[in-house]
């Protein structure tokens, strides 16, 4: 079974800075995908940065990357040059893409930026 | 905003009720899944549909069903309703099986 790990429940970051919030998964499959997903308060979940099992390079989308080590099974979300419009929980999730690609989600890490 | 749209925004109900969540898809997205977010449980899928078939279930209580329609919009009905399926409930869409998904803004049910 899939599992998904962040074990970082909460992590505070000055505003302008960069910060990394882990995340490691446990798999046999080789084929998944990778995904991040910001939650703000209001609770709607949007979707950041995804991440092929086959992709050679890591993700980026504007101020998110993922740094994705294969070997390691982890898939840590980058965010540079905080904002305070980045507090929120973010959760990693992972989908096996032969098994109609649901996402198993992690327990999620919450974020505050420090003005 | 993602394009998915879910009705209603927020439902309060009883124990023992029935109700029904209806998520419509982003224009031209085949697939459609069901999660549910609660304080214990955290995020967990519940059922795919891909063009109207049901084509995968994760933790969904067999008091839960759903279905999509030749519309591809689909329907979450929740049935005999206990104090512990007060939860967020997300709609999901995606173009195909493997692509990423894209949320709606959920619906939050509260059973009292």
């Amino acid at each position: 079974a899939q599992k998904i790990t962040q074990t970082q429940p909460g992590m505070f970051v000055q505003e302008k800075e960069a910060v990394t919030l882990d995340c490691t998964y446990d798999t046999s499959d080789q084929s998944y995908g990778l995904f991040w997903y910001k939650q703000p308060s209001s609770g709607e979940m949007i979707f950041l940065i995804y991440q092929g099992s086959y992709d050679e390079q890591n993700a980026t989308e504007g101020r998110y990357s993922l740094n994705f080590q294969k070997a390691r099974k982890s898939a840590n979300l980058v965010i540079s040059a905080s904002q305070l419009g980045d507090s929120a929980m973010y959760f990693c999730a992972m989908s096996y893409h032969n098994a109609g690609n649901m996402l198993t989600f992690g327990g999620g890490t919450r974020l505050m930026v420090k003005p | 905003d993602s394009g998915v749209t879910q009705t209603p925004k927020h439902l309060i109900t009883a124990t023992g009720q029935r109700v029904t969540l209806r998520c419509s898809p982003r224009s031209g997205d085949l697939s459609v899944y069901w999660y549910q977010q609660s304080l214990d449980q955290g995020l967990q899928f519940l059922i795919q549909y891909y063009n109207g078939e049901e084509r995968a279930k994760g933790n969904i209580l067999e008091r839960f069903s759903a279905q999509q329609f030749p519309d591809l919009h689909s329907e979450l009905n929740l049935s005999s309703l206990e104090l512990g399926d007060s939860a967020l409930y997300f709609c999901a869409s995606s173009v195909s099986r493997n692509n990423e998904q894209f949320f709606g803004p959920g619906t939050r049910l509260t059973v009292l």
